[in-house]
Formats: structure tokens, C-alpha cells, sequence
């Protein structure tokens, strides 16, 4: 079993729809947890970092972290076509400088 | 953040043959990564860059394979070696910002290997 489980897709919207994307974990002590936007032929970049449980907001993303349930989320509203890439969820531990990834799921954001 | 130069971003090499490719940081890191992304698989740490001493090589990477370098708190390279067609990935260089736990990326390098 992976560390950390990520559906890889691709899944497909129509724009302006809600798009939700989720990793599940099994290493309980994971603190950090990060999500990445890889464009094609780019290098990941960083989007949303939280620490433990809880929410946070940027603009139109929002991350949710679900450690009793080993589970986190990015939710993007109003999706737009150039929200269109892969989202890497990444995480670590408390002590450890090595991140661990999940596989990405590509999104798709059709007009 | 730091402002990542990696380079080549892409190249397509002969079995056999080395390739080395940079990573120029704008600002001086503690800490740098070397990165693996294969198709369909999760990001995959190489090795930790250390500053003045050896890298330190994550399971299953050995320094014979992919030397590298890390001369200055700004520069690394990683090398490459004795290429084969199961090396052909995309190798990206990442650093940690100096307070906190943020990592980034360079572009990357798309390698393939004929």
C-alpha cells in the first residue's frame, strides 16, 4: 500500500463547476500537507500549505486537512480553462526534510 | 519564493553517455533536493544536495549513478551516468525556503534516453 493514495483521472468540468480533488494517507504522523499545480512541461508549484487539521482559503482554492480521517482535499470554484493541469498532493512530517507525493490527478477544465 | 534556473530543460541522449544538468538558486538555501517524476508515478526523492559533503541517497539511488554536486548554497548539479531507456523521467531540483517547510521547484529536466 502507498503512503499516500491519489486517483490520478483525468477528470473532466465544464467551466465555472466546482472541482474537488482528494488524497488519503496512512502515516498518522504527517503534519505538513501541500498541494502542487503542475502545468505541462513545468515544474510543480506550490499552491495551498497547511499545518495539521483545519481549513484554509486562497482565493478561489481551498484546502482541508481531515487528519482523523487520514484524508485532504482541494476544493476549486470557479474553475476556469486555465486551472486545466495536474495537482500533486504532497506531504511530510514534523521532523523529516522529504516530502511524500501522491501520483497527481489531471484536471480538465472545458469551456 | 526562490526563483529556480534549471538546465537543460530538455534533452534526448544516447545509451551509455552522461548527462549533467544545473540548478542556480537566486537567493543562498540550506537545503536542496534532487527529484524524479516518471510517468504515472509519484515525485520520487533522489537525494538530499548537502552544502561542502557528500549527498545523502535515498533508498535505491547510489552515488555511482547520480553524482552530485553542491559547491555553494546557490548552485547543484546532478549527473546522470551510464544512461539506459529506464532513465528517461523528468529530474527536478527543489529547495527549501530557509524558515519553514515550504519547498519549490525548478522547471525541470525532461531527459530521454535512446
Amino acid at each position: 500500500q502507498k503512503e499516500v493514495e491519489q486517483d490520478p483521472g483525468p477528470l473532466s468540468v465544464p467551466e465555472g463547476a466546482i472541482v474537488s480533488l482528494n488524497c488519503t494517507y496512512s502515516n498518522s504522523a504527517f503534519q505538513y500537507f501541500m498541494w502542487y499545480r503542475q502545468y505541462s512541461r513545468k515544474g510543480p508549484e506550490l499552491l495551498m500549505y497547511t499545518y495539521s487539521s483545519g481549513n484554509k482559503e486562497d482565493g478561489r482554492f481551498t484546502a482541508q486537512v481531515d487528519k482523523s480521517s487520514k484524508y485532504i482535499s482541494l476544493f476549486i470554484r470557479d474553475s476556469q480553462p486555465s486551472d486545466s493541469a495536474t495537482y500533486l498532493c504532497a506531504m511530510k512530517t514534523g521532523t523529516a526534510s522529504k516530502l511524500t507525493f501522491g501520483t497527481g490527478t489531471r484536471l480538465q477544465v472545458t469551456l | 519564493s526562490a526563483v529556480i534556473s534549471q538546465k537543460p530543460s530538455r534533452d534526448i541522449c544516447q545509451r551509455g553517455t552522461s548527462l549533467t544538468i544545473q540548478c542556480q538558486v537566486d537567493s543562498q538555501v540550506t537545503m536542496m533536493f534532487w527529484y524524479r517524476q516518471q510517468p504515472g508515478q509519484s515525485l520520487t526523492l533522489i537525494a538530499t544536495a548537502n552544502q561542502g559533503s557528500e549527498a545523502t541517497y535515498e533508498s535505491g539511488f547510489v552515488i555511482d549513478k547520480f553524482p552530485i554536486s553542491r559547491p555553494n548554497l546557490t548552485f547543484s548539479t546532478l549527473t546522470v551516468s551510464n544512461m539506459s531507456p529506464e532513465d528517461s523521467s523528468i529530474y527536478l531540483c527543489s529547495v527549501k525556503q530557509p524558515a519553514g517547510e515550504k519547498l519549490f521547484f525548478g522547471s525541470g529536466t525532461q531527459l530521454s534516453v535512446l
